[in-house]
């Protein structure tokens, strides 16, 4: 595609339960990634994907958090047993080689937890 | 650790003033460094970026230059767009950091007509 697309957009789930975030990156990106976003503050790292493995995933804050890029391309970021303080913008990014020259952000998935 | 600091908002400014956003860093390594700038219901995009010391950033008018002495990387922009009201971040790569950018916390940029 055109940009890197994030769905869904918003999200809104209750404390406790599973939620999955889709990313699509642009077409040929090998280097993906995942950051999070709270209010107020800028993007947090937490995971990089080359092709289909995770080459980074030191910024995953918990056990609860999980991503997957199985064939290369589309990525899911999986949050269990969500809890209030995982509300925030969950943005990706994609780039054709991993040199940061070529980041393009998707415009995020906004999770709330209740 | 790597870290960012960059000047806090929000910060209003009259159309064709003068803009200074303030962004200092700390890094292991050399990082390379970087302005993003994020419009209202837009994702971040890349504005500017410096690989190494001296070296002067540029675009749509805004310029930064890396300074290794004081370790710093200011914003600048000699006349401001109400166009150019968006959120401003300050990062760093580290390329031992596995290309993973360290973001400041952003600076909220309001021009008035």
């Amino acid at each position: 595609g055109a940009g890197v697309s994030q769905t869904p957009s918003n999200k809104v789930t209750e404390k406790g339960k599973y939620v999955e975030l889709r990313c699509d990156p642009i077409s040929g990106h090998t280097a993906l990634y995942w950051y999070r976003q709270s209010l107020g503050q800028g993007p947090e790292f937490l995971i990089y994907f080359q092709g289909t493995g995770a080459a980074d995933d030191s910024g995953l804050p918990n056990d609860r958090f999980f991503a997957v890029r199985p064939e290369g391309s589309v990525s899911t970021l999986k949050i269990q047993r969500t809890e209030r303080g995982d509300s925030a913008v969950y943005l990706c990014a994609s780039s054709l080689t991993g040199d940061e020259d070529g980041y393009t952000f998707g415009s995020g998935t906004r999770l709330t937890v209740v | 650790g790597n870290s960012v600091t960059q000047m806090e908002g929000p910060v209003t400014l009259s159309e064709e003033a003068f803009l200074t956003i303030n962004c200092t860093y700390t890094a292991t390594g050399y990082p390379s460094l970087f302005w993003y700038v994020q419009y209202p219901g837009e994702g971040l995009q890349l504005l500017l970026k410096a690989t190494k010391a001296d070296d002067k950033g540029s675009n749509k008018g805004f310029e930064a230059t890396y300074r290794k002495e004081t370790t710093s990387f200011h914003l600048e922009k000699g006349s401001v767009q109400v166009s150019d009201s968006a959120v401003y971040f300050c990062a760093l790569s580290d390329w031992g950091s596995a290309r993973q950018l360290t973001f400041g916390s952003g600076t909220q940029l309001t021009v008035l007509p």
